[in-house]
Formats: C-alpha cells, sequence, structure tokens
C-alpha cells in the first residue's frame, strides 16, 4: 500500500521547456489535487478533481493544465514553463465527502 | 485573500518548553484539520476537530477547536527534537469539501 506517489521527485528545466508531473493513488479516493508550496505562502490549490472525469480551477491555475486519466492517476502538465512556476509540488487525494487528506512526497522543479 | 492566519510564522525554542501555535479565522469552519510537515516530505495528517469546544490529544499534543469553530489551537508540551516541523493548519468553509490551507508555523526545537 505506497499511499500517493509522484514522479519525478526532481527536475530541472528551462523556460519554455514542457513536462508533465505524474500522480498515483491507491487508496480509491475520488477526490484529487494539485498544490504548489513556495516559502512563506503555504499551500496553494492548483487544480483539483472531484471525481473521475471532472476537474476544475482551483487559487493559481494559470500556466497549467490537468488531466484526470483514471481514478487512480492524476497529472499535472507545465505547457511552457516559468521561471515564476519554481515550487515544490505536491499531489494530494481524498474522499470526496471528507476533510481529510493524503499527501504525496512532492516534485521540486526548478525552472531556469 | 488569506482565510486561515496562522501565528507565529517561526518559532525556535528548547527541548524541553510548551508551546502553543493558532489558526484563526473570520469564516465558520465545517472542520479543521491539522498537519505536519517535515523537511523533503509531503504533509502528514495529525488531528481533525470538528465539534466547537472540542479537545484531542495526541501524546503530548492538545489540539482544540473554539466554540464558534472560527479558530483552533495546538500545544505541545515539552517540546523534543523530533517536533521540528512545519504546522498546517486547514479547513473547508460555506459547506465546501475543498480546504484552504494556512501558511504555517515553523517550529524548530533545539536540544
Amino acid at each position: 500500500n505506497a499511499g500517493v506517489t509522484q514522479t519525478p521527485k526532481f527536475q530541472v528545466l528551462k523556460t519554455g521547456q514542457s513536462m508533465t508531473l505524474q500522480c498515483a493513488q491507491d487508496m480509491n479516493h475520488n477526490s484529487m489535487y494539485w498544490y504548489r508550496q513556495d516559502p512563506g505562502m503555504g499551500l496553494r490549490l492548483i487544480y483539483y478533481s472531484a471525481s473521475e472525469g471532472t476537474t476544475d480551477k482551483g487559487e493559481v491555475p494559470n500556466g497549467y493544465n490537468v488531466s484526470r486519466l483514471n481514478k487512480r492517476e492524476f497529472s499535472l502538465r507545465l505547457e511552457s514553463a516559468a521561471p515564476s512556476q519554481t515550487s515544490v509540488y505536491f499531489c494530494a487525494s481524498k474522499e470526496a465527502r471528507e476533510y481529510e487528506q493524503y499527501f504525496g512526497p512532492g516534485t521540486r522543479l526548478t525552472v531556469t | 485573500t488569506q482565510l486561515l492566519e496562522q501565528s507565529p510564522q517561526f518559532l525556535s525554542i528548547q527541548e524541553g518548553e510548551n508551546l502553543t501555535v493558532y489558526c484563526n479565522s473570520s469564516s465558520v469552519f465545517s472542520s479543521l484539520q491539522w498537519y505536519r510537515q517535515e523537511p523533503g516530505e509531503g504533509p502528514v495528517l495529525l488531528v481533525t476537530v470538528v465539534t466547537g469546544g472540542e479537545v484531542k490529544k495526541l501524546k503530548r499534543l492538545t489540539f482544540q477547536f473554539g466554540d464558534a469553530r472560527k479558530d483552533s489551537s495546538l500545544h505541545i508540551t515539552a517540546a523534543q527534537p523530533g517536533d521540528t516541523g512545519l504546522y498546517l493548519c486547514a479547513g473547508a468553509a460555506g459547506g465546501s469539501y475543498i480546504p484552504t490551507f494556512g501558511r504555517g508555523t515553523s517550529l524548530i526545537v533545539h536540544p
């Protein structure tokens, strides 16, 4: 039982490059989330998927896209990376009508 | 707009001291969660408080939910170096199940 897994763990991109962050959960949760964490800013919601087949914007969606591939997997794509997207990205999952979230270990992204 | 305000932002104490961190809002929450995040890892859930006035204990950690369900506190007794980390509160308001996070309290406990 791995919980929430994220790949890659570290990534360095040049401005303008694209990449996809992968997230998978094995807890059969309906809802999945992508956050970014910057120093002093806490966790800010980028996108979420309340259930398979749906996605919605969070607080800071600009520059990102998401895909809920199936119930287990939720990916985050940066089409044209910018230095402002340098951050630590966390994926989380939970039951739809519960409050407690379960987080992955994070992806540390640097855009130069 | 930051829905949840955490204080203090930073706390550096010696082993054995007591401390309290706060999570405040003008909104009413259905529940509040506290998470601890260690360096290089994702947040891990510590507790959920649901009922106004509720107190929950987890070993040396005591969590309280305000009577009006607008605020919460975390008290650590006799802090240990293993308590070092970022403490985050999160809550969902207005019938939503999507939580908002505070900015966190960064705690360092020196041996």
